[in-house]
């Protein structure tokens, strides 16, 4: 079946500018997750959805970001008045179920603010 | 707080050759999950292989296998018979299973490189 996905895979943007991120996950998981990942850094937990849970957003850096699921389906990550330092690729992941261990990535979209 | 540590950069390994991949972990929590993932050039994250803490003994993946130790909380990744489609990054991975969060903690990366 199909991945996860996530569109654009590139989007450049001016600084101040807003962007909207989606993602598509597998269908039927229901855990999604949001990571960004600096140049030549790890990847930083950003946030959680769990079914009709309460998302956990404790790893989102700003007020700047935010991010919505609809049910147990496609997601987007919006980042308001982008900044330089948002520049980073932002990568999507879904699991089966909160108990699930297992994440399947989707191909990241490369955000560059100039 | 949770950390995931891997203080090697960067590695190299020959063709063929055995490696082995550093990771260290603080947690004070008694159960849970550790990964290693694999990123090639094409950002794909894959999972390599995944052991849960309450296990003694270490995981296996064909090639890849791991040397846990929970006393010491260090993950290594071995790679044997090393490959070229080896050479990316790998990361190593922490989540929980008990503490009611379901947020992976990752650490920095290592970049494998396979000589020719």
């Amino acid at each position: 079946g199909a991945g996860v996905s996530q569109s654009p895979s590139n989007k450049v943007t001016e600084k101040g500018k807003d962007v909207e991120l989606r993602c598509d996950p597998i269908s039927g998981h229901t855990a999604l997750y949001w990571y960004r990942q600096r140049l030549g850094q790890g990847l930083e937990f950003l946030i959680y959805f769990q079914g009709n849970s309460a998302p956990d957003k404790s790893g989102l850096p700003s007020d700047r970001f935010s991010a919505e699921r609809t049910g147990e389906s496609v997601s987007t990550l919006t980042i308001q008045r982008t900044q330089q330092e948002d520049s980073a690729v932002y990568l999507c992941a879904s699991s089966l179920a909160r108990n699930s261990y297992e994440q399947y990535f989707g191909p990241g979209t490369r955000l560059t603010v100039t | 707080a949770q950390t995931v540590t891997q203080s090697q950069p960067e590695m190299s390994v020959q063709e063929a050759e055995t490696v082995t991949l550093s990771c260290t972990y603080d947690t004070s929590e008694s159960d849970y999950y550790l990964f290693w993932y694999k990123q090639p050039p094409s950002r794909q994250m894959i999972l390599v292989i995944r052991q849960e803490a309450y296990k003694q003994q270490n995981a296996t993946e064909n090639r890849f296998s791991v040397n846990f130790q929970k006393a010491a909380k260090s993950f290594s990744l071995k790679i044997s018979d090393s490959q070229l489609g080896d050479a990316a990054m790998y990361f190593c991975a922490y989540r929980p299973t008990t503490s009611g969060t379901y947020k992976y903690i990752f650490g920095t990366g290592t970049r494998l490189k396979v000589l020719a």
